[in-house]
């Protein structure tokens, strides 16, 4: 089993750029979290699915953050355009079902600058 | 909204010593889960309790869920550096589908 896998690990953009985040979930897992964290505000929920379902998307920043998930092993997370307040890790997050276990992506850590 | 709290928000320990860290709801949950994540990783569960009073343990990790299910503790007994990293609980409300994420407690071992 190979985990979440996200890509990139690292992403360093100039303000105004768009930044695609990449996630591919554990095969067989119905649901998929997107997350933020920041030493400021910790870990932050920005949406999630559920059978590629968007369910809940009440922590989306803001306009410039948009989610997919056009089938069951392959979701996006794109900033357009990004700011340097967006500056943080992104983790994406898989389970079977919203209320059990979650498994984390190693995160992609963006600076924008 | 909906909230897990946790506490303390950062603890420094001895190496050898004890650590515990508390998790608190304003409303009943119907789960709730632990987590580590390690300096510069990402959080890896840890276990999941379900019925109330419950207490389960790994090794030197004791882990309890309240009667009342609104709280839950992690104990770690005699601390090891290994044991360094942010815990964090994350509770289901029984009316909602997902998992709410304390802000987590952040352990540092003193050698």
């Amino acid at each position: 089993d190979a985990g979440v896998i996200q890509s990139p690990r690292h992403e360093v953009t100039e303000m105004g750029q768009e930044v695609t985040l990449r996630c591919k979930p554990i095969s067989g897992h119905n649901s998929l979290f997107w997350y933020r964290q920041t030493m400021m505000r910790g870990l932050e929920l920005l949406i999630y699915f559920n059978n590629n379902v968007p369910i809940d998307d009440s922590g989306m920043p803001e306009d410039r953050f948009s989610a997919k998930m056009p089938n069951a092993s392959f979701s996006t997370l794109k900033i357009q355009p990004s700011e340097p307040r967006d500056s943080a890790v992104y983790f994406c997050a898989s389970s079977l079902a919203p209320r059990l276990r979650y498994t984390f992506g190693s995160g992609t850590r963006l600076t924008v600058v | 909204g909906q909230q897990v709290m946790q506490i303390p928000q950062y603890q420094h320990v001895q190496e050898g010593e004890d650590f515990t860290t508390y998790c608190n709801s304003s409303t009943t949950l119907s789960n709730i889960q632990w987590y580590k994540q390690r300096p510069g990783g990402h959080p890896v569960f840890l276990i999941q309790l379900v019925k109330s009073g419950e207490v389960k343990k790994q090794k030197r990790l004791t882990f309890q869920f309240g009667e009342a299910k609104k709280n839950s503790s992690l104990h770690i007994t005699a601390t090891q550096t290994t044991d360094v990293g942010t815990y964090f609980c994350a509770g289901t409300m029984n009316r909602d589908d997902k998992i709410i994420f304390g802000k987590g407690t952040r352990l540092h071992i003193l050698p």
